[in-house]
This record gives structure tokens, sequence and C-alpha cells, in this order.
């Protein structure tokens, strides 16, 4: 089975400029979570979807926003970005309820210059 | 809101020897799910060992175990047998099962580097 997959794994923008990332997760997985992770702030979530629907949402400005589709694949965009926002983004996939074990994609390092 | 705090910035062990990861959590609940997550230099985080709150038992993964300790709040990894492919940075993380989501509450992440 494959894994949780993300695109693009790298990627540069200017402040002020908008971004969106993809995640794929595991096939038949429908939770798609979203944590950003730094040097200085470690990894927090931002939000997580589930059949199409936020089910949590972390501590993170409007800026932050997200969506899944039918198909489980999600997106987050961030918009008006930040030299801060620099940061490596991890989406990560689970079954469905909370007994479940999430796995982890590759990551989108976002570079904000 | 839980918290989860990892005391050891970075360790050190001789390969083959045993080391041991600290982590301790603060939460009011009395049914959640803690995990530990191996980061490698390619930055995919993998599931290494997940604990039941519920389940006295420790859990075992080959030569990962962990020693969890519910009314001191902690949940130790030991690394028998250490492999320089375990040199990662290790992270211990929370869920609640009060809720209906995944959210997961890291720690700050203790590296670990395997002297040859």
């Amino acid at each position: 089975k494959a894994g949780v997959t993300q695109t693009p794994r790298y990627l540069i923008k200017t402040r002020g400029q908008q971004v969106t990332l993809s995640c794929s997760p595991i096939s038949g997985h429908r939770s798609v979570s979203w944590y950003q992770q730094t040097p200085g702030q470690g990894l927090q979530f931002l939000f997580e979807y589930f059949s199409e629907t936020q089910r949590n949402k972390g501590n993170f400005p409007g800026r932050f926003s997200g969506r899944q589709f039918s198909n489980s694949r999600s997106e987050m965009n961030v918009s008006t970005l930040e030299l801060g926002d620099s940061a490596l983004y991890l989406c990560a996939s689970g079954l469905a309820g909370n007994t479940d074990t999430q796995y982890f994609g590759p990551g989108t390092r976002l570079t904000v210059l | 809101a839980q918290t989860v705090t990892q005391s050891q910035p970075e360790m050190s062990v001789q390969e083959a020897e045993t080391v041991t990861l600290s982590c301790t959590y603060d939460t009011s609940e009395s049914d959640y799910y803690l995990f530990w997550y191996k980061q490698p230099p390619s930055r995919q985080m993998i599931l290494v060992i997940r604990q039941e709150a519920y389940k006295q038992q420790n859990a075992t993964e080959n030569r990962f175990s962990v020693n969890f300790q519910k009314a001191a709040k902690s949940f130790s990894l030991k690394i028998s047998d250490s492999q320089l492919g375990d040199a990662a940075m290790y992270f211990c993380a929370y869920r609640s099962q009060n809720n209906a989501g995944n959210m997961l509450t890291f720690g700050g992440g203790t590296r670990l580097m395997v002297k040859p």
C-alpha cells in the first residue's frame, strides 16, 4: 500500500504571496491532519479533516486554511505569507476514529523570503 | 490542555548498548494514547511504538519498549541493542480519547546520537 504523499516537497515563496500544499492519504484513510514543524515552536497541530469536514483546529491565524476533497485528498493554504511561516509542513493520515494510528508523509519544506 | 515534556534535548549511546529516553505529560483525562515517533534526517516521521492508557502492560516492538507509569504520567522509551540506524530525533506524543479527532500533542523531541 502506498504511503502518504505530499507535494511539492520543497517550495520557495516571498512575503505576501500565498501557497497551497497538497496531501494524499493512504488508500482507505479518511482523516488527514496537518502539522507545522519549526526549530523554535516544534511540532504544532494545524487542523484535521475527516469526510470533507474540519474536525479539529489548532491555534493558528485565519491565514491558514484547509480543505478535503471527496477522495480524502487534502490541501492547505497559507495566504499573505510571513517570514515566520517558513517551516516543514507535515501531513498525517488515519482511518477514521481516534483509536487509529496516524501515518505521516515526508513533508513539504516551505521557505519564505 | 495537555502538555508533553521531553527533558533531554540530546542523548548519546554506544552501538549495541541500551538507552532510555524520557517523556512526561500532563493531563486530567483518564483515557488517552501515547506514542513515540522517530524522525530521521529524511524528516519522515515514523511510528515507533504506541501505548493505550487503559492497558497496564507496557508495549514492546522488537528492540523498542516503553515504561508507562500512569500515576506518575511518565512514558519512557527504551532502545536495546542500539544500531546506527536508530540515530534520529525522537518525539513523544499524546492523543486524547475523549474527542473524535486525531490531534497529537508533541514533546520538544530528543536527538539521539549513536556512536560506532
